[in-house]
């Protein structure tokens, strides 16, 4: 069973607009970590955000905004006045302590903005 | 800041061949993972090493076999290439921060598009 769902395959929007990125994870843990990474066309991810299982409370960098609610097990992404720049493939991840060895991916989002 | 370093960017070897993709990082970190990037599956963990000379498989190892003879660095075996094994690899690698260090962010490389013809 995937740990991690990123349901948007791809997203396309004109620049300035707002975008959410979903995140749907699946743990029994109560302890966890959830990420969120940026794959930018030169290919290396870069590491964006961490979160964890006993933090709820919503974070603000600039433009990105993340939202995270374990009730409905998700780690959304917003970004605001989106740019040319923000096109990337972005990835949801999950690290859970009772499977300490692993960070599990969901598959992307490829967001692409319209200039 | 950490560097991951993968030795080649773009590979093009034949099927049959013994492949070897080279990762190095400068950061001290103990845990080095590989991971191989497809469209549609995300990144999948191949193998990791938490020490040197340790290595744990991760979920899709066949087909594959690591090295890490040093700290510094990791390297992923292709024993006899295949066309299925075109793909993106992916070297990453975090500190041991405590007894659970899957906490730590990933620092990945670059990346190897590797091509099997």
């Amino acid at each position: 069973a995937q740990k991690v769902t990123q349901a948007q395959t791809e997203i396309s929007v004109v620049e300035k607009e707002d975008v959410t990125l979903d995140c749907v994870y699946e743990t029994r843990d109560t302890t966890y970590y959830l990420f969120w990474y940026k794959q930018p066309p030169s290919g290396e991810l870069v590491f964006l955000i961490r979160r964890n299982s006993f933090d709820e409370q919503n974070e603000i960098s600039g433009r990105y905004s993340w939202n995270f609610q374990k009730s409905t097990s998700s780690f959304n992404f917003t970004i605001t006045a989106s740019q040319v720049v923000d096109s990337a493939v972005y990835f949801c991840a999950l690290s859970e302590i009772s499977t300490g060895n692993q960070f599990y991916f969901g598959t992307g989002t490829s967001l692409t903005v319209i200039p | 800041d950490v560097k991951v370093t993968q030795s080649s960017r773009y590979l093009v070897k034949r099927t049959g061949e013994k492949v070897f993709l080279e990762c190095v990082q400068d950061m001290d970190h103990e845990n080095m993972f590989w991971y191989r990037q497809d469209p549609g599956l995300g990144l999948r963990l191949i193998y990791f090493s938490y020490d040197v000379k340790m290595k744990e498989k991760g979920d899709i190892p066949e087909g594959y076999s690591v090295s890490r003879e040093k700290k510094e660095r990791f390297s992923l075996i292709l024993e006899s290439a295949s066309t299925n094994q075109t793909s993106m690899y992916l070297c990453a690698s975090t500190p041991r921060t405590g007894w659970w260090s899957y906490n730590s962010p990933l620092h990945f490389g670059n990346g190897t598009r590797l091509t099997v013809t």
